[in-house]
């Protein structure tokens, strides 16, 4: 099975644009979980996607929004960036099926980088 | 305890130590405990994930315990190899698939 994918890799945006990140889970993973990395921080939850909809939503401001689609692929959107938002972003998918203990599989991660 | 904690923050051994990490974490609303390892420019690779207070789980040289009465899970390398050397996460999850993720361990193996 192939693993989970983040596009793009890396990104370097200015102050007050907006970006989208995408990611597509393991093939079967319903469950689609946003992070952000700071130096310094643990990974800070962002939100989680399953069957399109919104399951939970950590302490971020609204600039931070998501979606998923159909087929399970994510996508996340930072609208009016800020310096402090240049951060690894990563993604988890999860089966989220009884029994699976909730494990998340994450992908490589999105560097993003604001100017 | 409010968040998940781990110690030490970082870590230098030498080739053959062994050595051990601690993650302490809410009692409350607890499912499950997860190990990760993160190696530089790679994804957080699962290492185990425990439920049950006493569990132990074991992958060649790396083995976990689980202590939820008390809110704390201990990880060990036994004989630690130069490629062992990575950041080590660990996170815990509720019933409703929240996980809560401490700052991790940064483990250097000196050949």
């Amino acid at each position: 099975k192939a693993g989970v994918t983040q596009t793009p890799r890396y990104l370097i945006k200015t102050r007050g644009q907006q970006v989208t990140l995408s990611c597509s889970p393991i093939s079967g993973h319903r469950s689609v979980s946003w992070y952000q990395q700071t130096p310094g921080q643990g990974l800070q939850f962002l939100f989680e996607y399953f069957s399109e909809t919104q399951r939970n939503k950590g302490n971020f401001p609204g600039r931070f929004s998501g979606r998923q689609f159909s087929n399970s692929r994510s996508e996340m959107n930072v609208s009016t960036l800020e310096l402090g938002d240049s951060a690894l972003y990563l993604c988890a998918s999860s089966p989220r099926t009884s029994g699976s203990h909730n494990e998340q599989f994450f992908g490589p991660g999105t560097r993003l980088t604001v100017l | 305890i409010l968040n998940v904690e781990q110690s030490p923050q970082s870590l230098h051994v030498q080739e053959g130590d062994s050595t051990n990490f601690t993650c302490s974490f809410p009692s409350s609303n607890f499912y499950a405990l997860h190990w990760y390892r993160w190696e530089t420019a790679k994804s957080p690779e699962a290492l185990f994930v425990m439920t049950l207070n006493g569990d132990e789980k074991k992958k060649g040289r790396i083995s976990a315990t689980l202590n939820t009465k008390e809110g704390y899970s201990y990880l060990y390398i036994k004989g630690s190899q130069p490629e062992d050397s990575a950041t080590y996460l660990c996170a815990s999850s509720n019933t409703g698939n929240q996980f809560y993720f401490g700052t991790g361990t940064s483990l250097t193996v000196i050949p």
